[in-house]
This record gives C-alpha cells, sequence and structure tokens, in this order.
C-alpha cells in the first residue's frame, strides 16, 4: 500500500510569506490521483487541488500544486491569515484512498 | 447548492453498534460515488469506505472490514454506514464526501459536517 508523508509536521510562517508543504509518496504515482485539502478547526476539510495541479472552484490563485512521481507540493505564495490551518494531502490508488498525516500551517 | 448532512452519532459501548446517516441535496445524487471518511480526536484523516454510484461496489479500509456496511438509497438520497463490533479506536468524527467526477475523480469535492461517535463504557 501506498504511504503519502507530509513534512514539516508543524509549519511557522508571517503572514505575507511563502509557504511550501510536501507529499513524499512510498512509491511512484503512476496517475493524477493527488489532491490536496484545507481544515480549520471544528470544520470539515476543503478541497484545494486535485490532479496534483488543477485549483478547485472558488479556491484563490496564491494556492498551487505541483510534482510528480513520489514528490508532491502545495505552495501559497503570499500567506492570508484565513489561510492558517492544517494541510492533508491524499492519493486515490488501486481502490483505496490514502490521506497523508497532515502539516499544521500556524501563525509565526 | 450542495448539502451533506450527517446523523446517527452518539455515545457507545465497546462492542455495539450505529448506524450513521447522509442525507444528501443539490446535486443528483443517483450519479456520484461516496464515501465515509473518519478523524480521530487531534488526529488526521482516514478513509473509511467507498460506495459506487448504483452500490454494486463497496471498498473498505483495513481498519474496518468486516465490522463497517456501507450502503445507500437512491431513491431516498442517503448514505448510511452501519457499524457493528465497535472499538474504542473507532472514535471518531465520520465524514460523509462526495467522490468528484472527471478529473475529480478519487478525491473529495464536497463534505458534511460530520457526526461524533463515542465508543466508551
Amino acid at each position: 500500500d501506498i504511504v503519502l508523508t507530509q513534512s514539516p509536521g508543524t509549519l511557522s510562517l508571517s503572514p505575507g510569506e511563502r509557504a511550501t508543504l510536501s507529499c513524499r509518496a512510498s512509491q511512484s504515482l503512476h496517475s493524477s490521483y493527488l489532491a490536496w485539502y484545507q481544515q480549520n478547526p471544528g470544520q470539515a476539510p476543503r478541497l484545494l487541488i486535485y490532479a496534483i495541479s488543477s485549483r478547485a472552484t472558488g479556491i484563490p490563485d496564491r494556492f498551487s500544486g505541483s510534482g510528480s512521481g513520489t514528490d508532491f507540493t502545495l505552495t501559497i505564495s503570499r500567506l492570508e491569515p484565513e489561510d492558517f490551518a492544517v494541510y492533508y494531502c491524499q492519493y486515490y490508488g488501486s481502490s483505496r484512498y490514502t490521506f497523508g498525516q497532515g502539516t499544521k500551517l500556524e501563525i509565526k | 447548492e450542495v448539502q451533506l448532512v450527517e446523523s446517527g452519532g452518539g455515545l457507545v459501548q465497546p462492542g455495539g453498534s450505529l448506524r450513521l446517516s447522509c442525507a444528501a441535496s443539490g446535486f443528483t445524487f443517483s450519479n456520484y460515488e461516496m464515501n465515509w471518511v473518519r478523524q480521530a480526536p487531534g488526529k488526521g484523516l482516514e478513509w473509511v469506505s467507498y460506495i459506487s454510484s448504483g452500490g454494486g461496489t463497496v471498498y473498505y479500509s483495513d481498519s474496518v472490514k468486516g465490522r463497517f456496511t456501507i450502503s445507500r438509497d437512491n431513491t431516498r438520497n442517503s448514505l448510511f454506514l452501519q457499524i457493528n463490533s465497535l472499538r474504542d479506536e473507532d472514535t471518531a468524527v465520520y465524514y460523509c464526501a462526495r467522490d468528484g467526477v472527471g478529473q475529480l475523480d478519487g478525491h473529495f469535492d464536497y463534505w458534511g459536517q460530520g457526526t461524533l461517535a463515542t465508543v466508551s463504557s
């Protein structure tokens, strides 16, 4: 089974800074079924990025996704106060859905 | 507007059972695959189960296989999760999540607000 490992566990940045979140797969992903979600405390997750690099409806263009093979990245170009949350990557393959353990983006 | 509303959570003793429901509205429910995803308190997201649009194909995570049963009623726009032989580690918020179509296939494009199931004696 594929395991997704996210790093760092916690990222401390200030509003206006650039955030780079990593998601590494235990083996090469041979499809584009890689997504990113944002979750605020007490709320359901929200889809940000799907198919590695496509933004979901209503997601600002400061969010971008990239990567291939085993290494994937979510980039937030200029952090807004509402961006401080927990982020999860997710993969679908072989009739299974797998999440990374999450990266908490906190205000420095 | 797409809406997913879960219900049926509560406090149950170890070994007990619960039936979770998800009422869908704002889209043609019978056209979409659906899933249950859970989140233990303070922990990350864990996919639990999938069901095809017609209900004929289901998948489960290894941690719940044999104890959980997913089903749907397309005439009532409803998704269900029957949870048996509950264990302490099943304590979690259970989310109903829609599987996207096209390029969104394999991803969860809409989520409910979740229902909390607590297993404790």
